[in-house]
């Protein structure tokens, strides 16, 4: 079975800095990848997703962009952090056709982000 | 997912049989309902999921109703070591995964 290697696991920075999260998977190929962040009282909330390298889809507008250079490679990016950009943001991958709703999709074990 | 609701706590004694509902009314017919656990500082952990039959694994079982409005996830022998936040989801085509609030199960020695 796949796993979903994610780091820093904790990161503090200022509003106003940059960002880079990378998120790496190994045991499958081809997979489709997903970033999620989970706010406190909100719920788990799909920012992107991708099903192949460079193929990138974007579920709401936002300051942060993600780009997929190989594979098995996912990255999360911002050029300027806000406020409100805090939270728990995790990195999921699937395996099989995009649209077959009965693959599950697996979970890293999250970065957590504090912007001050 | 507003349109998913849990009990926001629940309490089991270790060795029992923990049973955690889960309402999603308005799901669509080709949604299955999944569920997740999450320790804290840690990602969600799949547990199970099913479009409308019962399922087991070696994990849990799946209880879904006939009308699929609600479902409940059995955890047949709970140990200390599940207590967590349950989260109760679904997802459909359009491949996006959608959780509910979750139920803190806290397992009691």
């Amino acid at each position: 079975s796949q796993t979903i290697h994610q780091w820093p696991a904790t990161l503090v920075q200022p509003v106003g800095s940059p960002l880079s999260l990378e998120c790496t998977v190994e045991g499958t190929s081809n997979p489709n990848l997903y970033w999620y962040r989970q706010a406190a009282g909100r719920g788990l909330q799909l920012l992107f997703y991708s099903v192949g390298i460079g193929q990138i889809s974007s579920e709401v507008p936002q300051n942060l962009s993600a780009s997929r250079p190989q594979d098995r490679q996912f990255i999360l990016s911002s050029k300027k952090l806000l406020l409100s950009d805090s939270g728990f943001y995790l990195c999921a991958c699937s395996v099989g056709p995009f649209t077959r709703s009965n693959q599950p999709q697996h979970f890293g074990d999250g970065t957590r982000l504090s912007i001050l | 997912d507003a349109k998913t609701t849990q009990p926001t706590s629940m309490d089991c004694a270790e060795g029992r049989a923990a049973n955690l509902p889960c309402n999603h009314s308005t799901i669509s017919g080709n949604e299955y309902v999944y569920w997740y656990r999450q320790i804290h500082s840690q990602g969600p952990q799949y547990i199970i999921h099913g479009l409308k039959n019962n399922e087991t694994n070696e994990m849990a079982s799946l209880i879904i109703t006939e009308d699929r409005k609600s479902s409940t996830l059995i955890l047949p022998h709970a140990t200390l070591r599940d207590t967590a936040v349950y989260y109760c989801g679904k997802r459909g085509s359009n491949y996006k995964l959608t959780f509910g609030k979750g139920t803190l199960l806290t397992v009691n020695p």
